[in-house]
């Protein structure tokens, strides 16, 4: 079945640092892809999608770009925030399904320190 | 924006009762929503989608006589975990989203501790 892999955290950056979190997935149809972000004790918020191969989805200084050839959606992020500390996943939805399931990966905490 | 609001947003009872979450979606109508449970420090697993008006669909291993859903209305969703034990303590998030091709609005979380 279909499943999102994602890097293992925690990972804790100073600030400004360079940000990456990995995430692969696997999918028998053509799936659209997202990094949500959750902040502690709230729900999930979208960060950034993508819908098809090559494109490239970006919101607050957040980055990342749909890979069909490695199937990957690495999320980047040039200069990180202590603010920017949260758990983040990526999560693929399949179209061919009759409803758009998410599917999670396991969630990557980022801590950023002043 | 579509908003969702989940209540209560932190519930703690004793083992053997049973306990309601709501899930609202405020500002749009909800033809769909579904809900997770979440682990501590582990991702989200999708428990049951609900549609307005017909049974929900459960994944495997979800206990339906456990967990009670109701979506009776477009901006509505209940879930009941019935004769709750301290395993059922977890969050329990809700997303709404206005039809089946359409993103998922999600709502805050409902932390459930079991004593």
């Amino acid at each position: 079945g279909d499943s999102v892999t994602q890097m293992e955290g925690p990972v804790t950056l100073s600030e400004e640092a360079f940000l990456t979190i990995n995430c692969t997935y696997t999918a028998t149809g053509y799936p659209s892809l997202f990094w949500y972000v959750q902040y502690p004790g709230e729900g999930l918020q979208l960060l950034l999608k993508a819908t098809k191969a090559d494109d490239k989805g970006s919101n607050k200084g957040f980055e990342a770009t749909y890979r069909k050839e490695t199937t990957s959606f690495h999320l980047e992020k040039g200069s990180v925030q202590v603010s920017d500390s949260a758990v983040y996943f990526c999560a693929l939805s399949d179209h061919g399904g009759a409803t758009n399931k998410l599917i999670f990966g396991t969630g990557t905490l980022l801590a950023v320190q002043p | 924006g579509a908003v969702v609001s989940q209540h209560p947003s932190w519930v703690i009872c004793k083992s053997g009762t049973s306990v309601k979450i709501e899930c609202r979606s405020l500002d749009f109508q909800a033809t769909t929503m579904f809900w997770y449970r979440q682990f501590p420090k582990q991702s989200l697993m999708l428990m049951a989608t609900s549609n307005e008006g017909s049974k929900a669909t459960y994944e495997q291993g979800v206990e339906k006589d456990k967990f009670l859903i109701n979506h009776a209305s477009l901006t509505l969703s209940t879930l009941t975990v019935t004769s709750a034990h301290p395993e059922d303590s977890s969050f329990y998030i809700c997303s709404a989203c206005r039809s089946s091709n359409q993103p998922q609005h999600f709502g805050d979380g409902t932390r459930l501790s079991i004593l």
